[in-house]
């Protein structure tokens, strides 16, 4: 089954800098790859989604890099505030035996926290 | 706007008690989800529905049922509560198609005691 790592070390960053996160996968490539913000005690919600096709996708300061080759995806919040602070998940998508469409499976997620 | 309400979101049972935990999602969506979350283990899929009373078995369905017998409704049942299933119990739901956003409710912290 796919395995997804993120570091599970939180991540430390002064106000304005580049947060960088990362995402590994053991085996094989997905067609899309996610990655989502969570809140303490709240859902996680959607942040952007990139295709395997396509190497760069960004949103505002947000910017995801997909690395079939590498099995890697890179997410940069830059200009960092402290309202970015949170946890950071990628999601990549599975096929559902039987089923129509995908499930995701999540990595464990990543801490962000931006001091001012 | 969309939406995925569940029906509590803190929630205290004792051992052995039947729990029911519901999830309605507004937006016409094929699949629902039922994960739990917890510290250093991220989130993992206990069940998932594909159609109205189609559901497959997640990574970890032990000690839990679903049922969906409304598309808009998924319910999570935990057939007699154990300390063990304290959690945060996080529903979502997504359209079949491979590239959609998959969205979550605010989730239920269940304590069993």
């Amino acid at each position: 089954s796919q395995k997804i790592e993120q570091n599970s070390e939180a991540l430390n960053i002064q106000e304005g800098k580049t947060a960088t996160l990362t995402c590994n996968y053991t085996n094989y490539s997905p067609a899309y790859l996610q990655w989502y913000r969570q809140d303490p005690g709240r859902g996680p919600v959607f942040l952007l989604l990139i295709r395997e096709n396509e190497k760069e996708k960004r949103k505002e300061r947000l910017k995801v890099t997909f690395d079939t080759t590498l099995k890697q995806s890179l997410f940069h919040i830059t200009a960092s505030q402290p309202a970015d602070s949170a946890t950071y998940l990628c999601a990549l998508d599975t096929p559902m035996i039987k089923a129509a469409g995908n499930k995701l499976t999540f990595g464990g997620g990543t801490r962000v926290l931006v001091k001012p | 706007d969309v939406k995925v309400t569940q029906s509590s979101r803190y929630l205290v049972k004792r051992t052995g008690e039947k729990v029911f935990l519901e999830c309605v999602q507004d937006m016409d969506h094929e699949n629902m989800f039922w994960y739990r979350q917890d510290p250093g283990l991220g989130l993992r899929l206990i069940y998932f529905s594909y159609d109205v009373k189609m559901k497959e078995k997640g990574d970890i369905p032990e000690g839990y049922s679903v049922s969906r017998e409304k598309k808009e409704r998924f319910s999570l049942i935990l057939e007699s509560a154990s300390t063990n299933q304290t959690s945060m119990y996080l529903c979502a739901s997504r359209l079949a198609g491979r590239a959609d956003t998959q969205y979550f409710g605010p989730g239920t912290r269940l304590t069993v005691l």
